[in-house]
């Protein structure tokens, strides 16, 4: 069974840091390319960023380009987002998510997800 | 990037009932259009890829359809459990964008 399992979350204070974790289980990890997807309280879905199987690539939302950072450890099946320099608006319930594998008719869409992790900016 | 627009944002409905939800995207984006339904509380699930393509253990009752900038998600007989907010997702290109979302409620 495909899990994953995010972790880290929390209250921090703005100009602050966090570093959340994703822990996979149930498929072969490297094989996957994963993503952060976030979601403000009572609003919609806000893609952060997306690192590829071997993590040769990587991307970020403009929002977050600069502060955040994604990076994965296919030893350990865990794919982590660092975030600094945090602002009130990257309060968020941030979502671990899998493009799938093989891709044959949609290589972007997100087959799995976590149940995500509250990160509150806030003084 | 793409911009997606979903309509209506809310629907109230009555169970049996056949709803359809619009997405709309700023440039053709071919059939590379995803659907997830999301429940209060719980993470997104995806329900329709590459346009029509019904994800594994998803209900027959869940259609979607169009290609190029206008696409459709239907449900052809609502169920209690469909209530919730669904979301269109391009991902012809990166940043995968998502629509606004489409909260259906029981009227």
């Amino acid at each position: 069974e495909v899990q994953l399992v995010e972790s880290g979350g929390g209250l921090v204070k703005p100009g602050g840091s966090l570093r959340l974790s994703c822990a996979a289980s149930g498929f072969i990890f490297s094989d996957y390319n994963m993503n952060w997807v976030r979601q403000a309280p009572g609003k919609g879905l806000e893609w952060v960023s997306y690192i590829s199987g071997s993590s040769t690539y990587t991307h970020y939302a403009d929002s977050v380009k600069g502060r955040f950072t994604i990076s994965r450890d296919n030893a350990k099946n865990s794919v982590y987002l660092q975030m600094n320099s945090l602002r009130a608006e990257d309060t968020a319930v941030y979502y671990c998510a899998r493009f799938p594998f093989p891709c044959g008719a949609d290589c972007y869409n997100f087959d799995y997800w976590g149940q995500g992790t509250l990160v509150t900016v806030s003084s | 990037d793409i911009q997606m627009t979903q309509s209506p944002s809310s629907l109230s409905a009555s169970v049996g009932l056949r709803v359809t939800i619009t997405c709309r995207a700023s440039q053709s984006i071919s059939s590379y259009l995803n659907w997830y339904q999301q429940k209060p509380g719980k993470a997104p699930k995806l329900l329709i890829y590459a346009a029509s393509n019904l994800q594994s253990g998803v209900p027959s009752r869940f259609s979607g359809s169009g290609s190029g900038t206008d696409f459709t998600l239907t449900i052809s007989s609502l169920q209690p459990e469909d209530f919730a907010t669904y979301y269109c997702q391009q991902s012809y290109n990166i940043p995968p964008a998502f629509g606004g979302g489409t909260k259906v409620e029981l009227k």
